[in-house]
C-alpha cells in the first residue's frame, strides 16, 4: 500500500539558511499534518491543512510557514534556521473522513542545522 | 490543554514475558486515542484507534483497551521484533491535532 512520502530524507543546513521540506500524502488523503520531534522527545504538532486550507496551528515558529497545494502535497518552509531547529520533521496524512481520523506518518526528514 | 502520560518510561522483557503499558490522559472531550509504534529514526507506525470506554482492539501479540481515564497496551508473549518505542496520543474534540505522550521504550531479549 502507498505510504506518505517525504523529501528530502536528510538535510544539512547552516544557521540562518532556509530549508524546504516536502510531503506527499497517501493518495486520496486530503488532510496533512506536520510534527517536529527533537532528540529523545515526543512529536510536537506544528500545523495542519484540510482541503488546501490551514486548519489547526500548534507551536510553529513565525520563521516557519507551510502550505498545501492543489494536488494535496504540502511544503514546510523554514527560514533563519537556528541550532534548535535540528530535529526529525514528520508529515502525516488522514483520509477524507472527519472525526477520529487516523493519521498515517511518513518516514520523516532529519534536519541538522550547523 | 490535552495531556498524556505514559508509564513506565522503559520496559525490559524476556521473550515470552507478557506485560502492559499504561497511557493516562486528560482531555476535555475525547475524539480518539491512538497507539503507534516507533523504531529509532523512523516515523510512527499506526497500531490502533480507540474511540470510547470499553473498546478493545487486537493485532497479533498486541491488545489495546480504553477506559475514561487511561488506555493499556498489552503485549502477550513478546518477541525480540516487538522491541520499539510505543507512543500513545489523544485527539480532542476541539481540533484534529495529536497530543503525544513521551512513549514507553520496550526491549525484548531473546
Amino acid at each position: 500500500a502507498a505510504g506518505v512520502i517525504q523529501s528530502p530524507r536528510h538535510l544539512i543546513k547552516e544557521k540562518r539558511e532556509t530549508a524546504t521540506l516536502k510531503c506527499y500524502p497517501i493518495p486520496r488523503h486530503d488532510t496533512v499534518y506536520w510534527y517536529q520531534q527533537g532528540p529523545g522527545q515526543d512529536p510536537q504538532f506544528l500545523i495542519s491543512f484540510y482541503e488546501k486550507m490551514q486548519s489547526d496551528k500548534g507551536s510553529i515558529p513565525d520563521r516557519f510557514s507551510a502550505q498545501q497545494f492543489s494536488d494535496y502535497h504540502s511544503e514546510l518552509n523554514m527560514s533563519s534556521l537556528e541550532l534548535g531547529d535540528s530535529a526529525l520533521y514528520f508529515c502525516a496524512s488522514s483520509p477524507p473522513v472527519r472525526g477520529g481520523d487516523t493519521q498515517y506518518f511518513g518516514p520523516g526528514t532529519r534536519l541538522t542545522v550547523l | 490543554e490535552d495531556q498524556v502520560t505514559q508509564s513506565p518510561e522503559a520496559l525490559r522483557l524476556q521473550e515470552g514475558e507478557s506485560s502492559s503499558l499504561n497511557c493516562s490522559y486528560t482531555v476535555s472531550g475525547l475524539r480518539g486515542l491512538f497507539w503507534y509504534r516507533q523504531d529509532p529514526g523512523k516515523g510512527p507506525e499506526f497500531l490502533f484507534t480507540l474511540y470510547s470506554a470499553g473498546e478493545e482492539k487486537e493485532k497479533e501479540r498486541l491488545k489495546a483497551t480504553l477506559t475514561k481515564k487511561e488506555s493499556f497496551l498489552h503485549i502477550t508473549a513478546p518477541k525480540p521484533e516487538d522491541s520499539a518505542t510505543y507512543l500513545c496520543a489523544v485527539q480532542g474534540l476541539d481540533d484534529y491535532k495529536l497530543s503525544f505522550g513521551a512513549g514507553t521504550t520496550v526491549t525484548v531479549r531473546a
